[in-house]
């Protein structure tokens, strides 16, 4: 079974400051990788995916991920972040099970940013 | 182009009650997952539906039912409801693997 650590809970950074949000997955085939942004009391936004092809993705809003297969690895990073980024941070495994597909979500990465 | 829509926004029920949650996925999309977020944690997987059959259930007890009409819109059935039910649901409708998800549904049981 797929499963999905976000090592860090809670992660304050300096407006201005680069960010990165660690994100480790257990999948035993290639698996199709996420990430979402939740503001309070809303739904998921995707940020970026990874299905194949070139390992660095880019996303909306500045954020990119880079996929590093050999440390099961799905890492979001952002240059410099600006406050509207403060949010809670979710990586995702999607995967197949016979007739289904379903995504594994890790507890997620709260991002303050301070001004 | 809509989203997913969900219905209604917040819900308060009583211990014991039943509820049902509603969702419309968008245009094109023919698979409808539910998920369970309680506070703090990442969404769990409840079930999903593609054409209208049900190809995915999590670990959650027979309380929990969901269906998938014609225009593909989705219900989600809890009876028997604990308080350990009180949740965002969250809808997703998903094309080729990319899942687009609604608002939620804020389910408070008192």
């Amino acid at each position: 079974a797929q499963s999905v650590t976000q090592p860090d809970i809670h992660i304050t950074v300096s407006e201005g400051a680069s960010l990165e949000l660690r994100c480790n997955y257990s999948y035993g085939a290639t698996p199709y990788l996420f990430w979402y942004v939740q503001s309070p009391g809303q739904g998921l936004q995707l940020l970026l995916k990874y299905f194949s092809g070139d390992t660095l993705v880019q996303g909306i809003k500045g954020f990119e991920a880079e996929f590093k297969r050999s440390q099961s690895s799905f890492n979001l990073r952002k240059p410099s972040v600006h406050w509207s980024d403060a949010a809670e941070y979710f990586c995702a495994v999607g995967a197949s099970g016979g007739s289904n597909y379903k995504l594994t979500f890790g507890k997620g990465t709260l991002l303050t940013v301070n001004p | 182009d809509a989203g997913v829509t969900q219905s209604p926004t917040h819900l308060i029920k009583t211990r014991g009650q039943h509820v049902t949650l509603r969702c419309s996925p968008i245009s094109g999309h023919k698979s409808v997952s539910w998920y369970q977020q309680v506070l703090g944690q990442g969404p769990q997987f409840i079930f999903q539906y593609y054409e209208k059959e049900e190809r995915g259930r999590g670990n959650f007890p027979d309380r929990f039912s969901a269906r998938q009409f014609p225009n593909y819109s989705s219900e989600l059935n809890v009876n028997a409801l604990l308080l350990g039910d009180s949740a965002l649901y969250l809808c997703a409708s998903s094309h080729f693997y990319e899942a687009f998800f609604g608002q939620g549904t804020r389910l408070t049981v008192v």
